[in-house]
């Protein structure tokens, strides 16, 4: 399995804030990486595809980069209804594999 | 605008099986367009994907599951069904339905996820 390894676990930001996530795969899996965010009590939502395609009616405060094994989710200006956890997820190979999240709180 | 709803028990027994089933709206389970999967999260933790299935060819599990998991089309019914076996207490977790979008495998729509709990 492709383990995919988040970092950090968690972060504290401020409004207005440029947040950036990192993803690691434990191998090459070219640009097959998602990203989601996932509020408490709901269920993830897919922000990025194909490792830097937004995804239709997603803010374009949101961006992601890499391929290859490092990977990059950016917001380049946090607002109130970001705070959540992130999750990739590798679908270069099965079975298809999530990060362990990265929080971000206030 | 294509929704997807679990729909089962939220209690299942230890060593029984449990049984979800996933209704789509908006989309239909037999057109090949999708593939459809299963997820699930337990409390505070992150996220599993469980497998996928499609009109055309055999479900794909995850083989940390595979030899529990059964997964079906009822395209009269228009929905998607889970059967996991011999449940155990680590079993318990929110459980989602999703549908699929090749190559890049995303999902792009997700239930809203429904809990199942493992105990007598």
């Amino acid at each position: 399995d492709i383990q995919m390894t988040q970092s950090p676990s968690s972060l504290s930001a401020s409004i207005g804030d440029r947040v950036t996530i990192t993803c690691r795969a434990s191998q090459t899996i070219s640009s097959y990486l998602n990203w989601y965010h996932q509020k408490p009590g709901k269920a993830p939502n897919l922000l990025i595809y194909a490792a830097s395609s937004l995804q239709s009616g997603v803010p374009s405060r949101f961006s992601g980069s890499g391929s290859g094994t490092d990977f990059t989710l950016t917001i380049s200006s946090l607002q109130p209804e970001d705070f959540a956890t992130y999750y990739c997820q590798q679908s270069y190979s099965t079975p298809l594999t999530f990060g362990g999240g990265t929080k971000v709180e206030i | 605008q294509v929704q997807l709803q679990e729909l089962g028990p939220g209690l299942v027994k230890p060593s029984q099986t449990l049984s979800l089933t996933c209704s789509v709206s908006g989309a239909s389970v037999s057109s090949g367009t999708y593939y459809w999967s299963w997820i699930r999260q337990p409390a505070g933790k992150g996220l599993e994907w469980i497998g996928r299935i499609y009109t055309s060819g055999n479900p794909n599990y995850n083989p940390s599951l595979k030899s529990r998991v059964t997964m079906s089309l009822d395209t009269s019914k228009n929905q998607f069904s889970l059967n996991l076996t011999s449940v155990t207490a680590a079993d318990t977790a929110v459980y989602y339905c999703a549908k699929l979008i090749r190559p890049q495998w995303y999902f792009d729509v997700w239930g809203r996820g429904t809990l199942v709990t493992v105990s007598s």
